[in-house]
């Protein structure tokens, strides 16, 4: 079983649309939750924390569920500029992050 | 501000020759480095990870080795590729006084081809 799993995608929405990601990880003694983009041939680049209460930031909002082991990040007024590969990230323990493959996201005009 | 670079940013290389990439952090002391691998489609793989100069752990066995002769400089290294090294390689940094929350910043990386 991968430690960090994310549905691949691709997901092709119109812009304007409401879409939402899962990810689901192994390890129930994770510490710390994030959300990277990366967009085609770039570096991953962090989009967002991810707290047990839920937070947003602007357009962008994460959830964490430590019961079901459950990450999701929900985009609302997709823009065409959001197409890009969305990765899961998880901290085990210490200085160690875990990525998940991603999910990729085109937004259509 | 804290900024990463990372050169090359393109190589092709033949099978069996050597490499070098290298990292180096600018505007922070004492960073937690790491090297990582992105094959293509594929997520990221954690090869080498350092907390000072001269500590390097090793995350999976491979034909690469990883030095930090400085303490804002990381370097990745072969004898000789493999052509399963191709890939796209990332250099990152974490603060070493971070809490729980502190997360990992790239570099621009380096898209290596070994033909």
């Amino acid at each position: 079983r991968k430690e960090v799993e994310q549905d691949p995608g691709p997901f092709n929405v119109p812009e304007g649309a409401t879409v939402a990601f899962n990810c689901t990880y192994s390890n129930s003694a994770s510490q710390s939750f994030f959300w990277y983009r990366q967009d085609c041939r770039k570096e991953p680049k962090l989009l967002m924390s991810v707290y047990s209460s839920g937070n947003e930031d602007g357009r962008f909002t994460a959830q964490l569920n430590r019961a079901s082991q459950y990450i999701s990040l929900l985009i609302r007024d997709s823009k065409l500029s959001d197409s890009a590969t969305y990765l899961c990230v998880v901290r085990e323990y210490g200085n160690k992050l875990v990525f998940g493959a991603g999910t990729i996201l085109r937004v259509k005009s | 501000s804290q900024t990463i670079h990372q050169w090359p940013a393109t190589l092709v290389q033949p099978v069996g020759s050597p490499l070098s990439l290298e990292c180096t952090v600018e505007g922070t002391s004492n960073p937690n480095l790491y090297w990582y691998r992105q094959a293509a489609g594929r997520g990221l793989q954690l090869l080498f990870y350092s907390v000072g100069i001269g500590q390097i752990s090793s995350e999976v066995p491979q034909n690469l080795s990883a030095s930090r002769p400085q303490d804002r400089q990381f370097i990745l290294s072969s004898k000789k590729l493999l052509l399963s090294d191709s890939g796209f390689y990332l250099c990152a940094w974490s603060s070493a006084s971070g809490g729980a929350g502190e997360t990992q910043y790239f570099g621009p990386g380096t898209r290596l081809l070994v033909l």
